[in-house]
């Protein structure tokens, strides 16, 4: 079945150091992978996404990279600031099925320190 | 802002209770999308509307319904509430129905059932 497992749970860093989030999705048809952020309170907002025919995409500090052939997805974060503390989500949906429902991964809280 | 509202933000019911839960999408979107978030599950998908059809079905409970009207606003049913039934409800909306298209979340219903 559809399962997008994510590590780690939980991501300690130093302010001004680098965060890296990974996910591995199953359904080798996945070909759309959005990254989310969800702050306390909130509802998880698109941070950046990536499609199956692109291997990289940087926007600013946050770069995510896709391997599709390990079925494997990262975020990366660098120059990591107290406001990247969040819960971050990765998800993976099928661009050829009829639907754009969209398969979380569990969530990563990073917590970047001052 | 993502453009999405919910109403309403908090929701605190009985068990054996019924509620309904609002969406309305961003502008121009079709596509609305409801998930649940629990503690323990993550963001699961629920249904998916298009236009006022449905499109796709997932971990939806028989007691949970769903519709899109006409002005593309959506509503989830929740009926015959069980404790365990106590999350966050997302709504999220996209222009298409299909993947590989963004799609913004909503700021969520906190459901307690008590």
């Amino acid at each position: 079945g559809e399962n997008v497992e994510q590590h780690p749970s939980t991501l300690s860093v130093q302010e001004g150091d680098s965060a890296v989030i990974k996910c591995t999705y199953s359904d080798s048809a996945s070909n759309y992978f959005p990254w989310y952020k969800q702050e306390l309170g909130k509802g998880p907002q698109l941070i950046i996404d990536i499609r199956s025919n692109v291997g990289e995409k940087k926007d600013q500090r946050i770069a995510v990279t896709l391997n599709k052939t390990a079925k494997h997805f990262s975020l990366h974060i660098t120059e990591t600031q107290p406001e990247d503390s969040a819960v971050y989500f990765c998800a993976a949906s099928k661009g050829s099925s009829n639907t754009g429902k969209l398969i979380f991964g569990q969530g990563t809280t990073l917590q970047v320190k001052p | 802002d993502s453009g999405v509202t919910q109403t309403p933000k908090h929701l605190i019911t009985a068990t054996g209770q019924r509620v309904t839960l609002r969406c309305s999408p961003r502008s121009g979107d079709l596509s609305v999308y409801w998930y649940q978030q629990s503690l323990d599950q993550g963001l699961q998908f629920l249904i998916q509307y298009y236009n006022g059809e449905e499109r796709a079905k997932g971990n939806i409970l028989e007691r949970f319904s769903a519709q899109q009207f006409p002005d593309l606003h959506s509503e989830l049913n929740l009926s015959s509430l069980e404790l365990g039934d106590s999350a966050l409800y997302f709504c999220a909306s996209s222009l298409q129905p299909l993947g590989q298209k963004e799609a913004f979340f909503g700021q969520g219903t906190r459901l307690t059932v008590v």
